[in-house]
């Protein structure tokens, strides 16, 4: 099983500032990896996919970077509605599986 | 698109059984393959199984394989996990997820999730 691991584990920024949070696999999934946002009391969001590229519906101010074992989400300039908490996925080896999660708070 | 609605958790005793079920619409149920993904507090979002669009194809992730099963009813719209053998460590809120991509031959494995239900509570405890 790939285990991803998030760093760092809370981050503590404010709006208008740049966020970069980190996703790191045991062995090495291409591309193919996806980030999703999760706010309190909802479901996931898919935000970004096969490492880079922005779902439907997604800000610009989500960027998705990596390959390998190394992967970055940035957000450029936080927003209020930002503040969340991050999930990556992988899909490159069964099963798939999730990291433990980036807390993004004000 | 709506969003899928989840039902069928509840409280169950060590070693009991549920029928957690998911209804959809607004999209081609078939062209898609669907998830059951968990969430606890502790142990974050883990993945628990799969379908195929065309149901010919199931997937599991080891600690539910031989416990839970997966299906489908495309006449209905519905996803559906039986789950059986329950302990502790299944009590979790459980999300039906459908895959990111149209897969017009059915036959497509689970790879994202653009759309998620609200969930429906399992809780394991006597």
């Amino acid at each position: 099983e790939i285990v991803l691991t998030q760093s760092p584990a809370t981050l503590s920024l404010s709006p208008g500032e740049r966020a970069t949070l980190s996703c790191r696999a045991s062995q090495s999934v291409s591309s193919y990896l996806a980030w999703y946002q999760q706010k309190p009391g909802q479901a996931p969001r898919l935000l970004i996919y096969d490492a880079s590229n922005r779902a439907a519906g997604i800000p610009a101010r989500f960027s998705g970077s990596g390959s390998g074992t190394d992967f970055t989400l940035t957000i450029s300039s936080l927003e209020p509605e930002d503040f969340a908490v991050y999930y990556c996925q992988q899909r490159s080896n069964w099963p798939i599986t999730f990291g433990q999660g980036t807390r993004l708070e004000i | 698109e709506v969003q899928p609605v989840e039902s069928g958790g509840g409280l169950v005793q060590p070693g009991g059984s549920l029928r957690l079920s998911c209804t959809t619409s607004g999209f081609t149920f078939s062209n898609y393959a669907m998830s059951w993904v968990r969430q606890t507090p502790g142990k974050g979002l883990e993945w628990v199984s799969g379908v195929s669009g065309n149901g010919g194809s199931t997937y599991y992730a080891d600690p539910v394989k031989g416990r839970f099963t997966i299906s489908r009813d495309n006449s209905k719209n519905a996803l559906y996990l039986q789950v059986k053998s329950l302990t502790a460590d299944d009590t979790a809120a459980y999300y039906c997820a459908r895959d990111r991509e149209h897969c017009s031959g059915g036959n497509c494995p689970p790879r994202y999730f653009d759309l998620w239900g609200r969930g429906t509570l399992v809780t394991v405890s006597s």
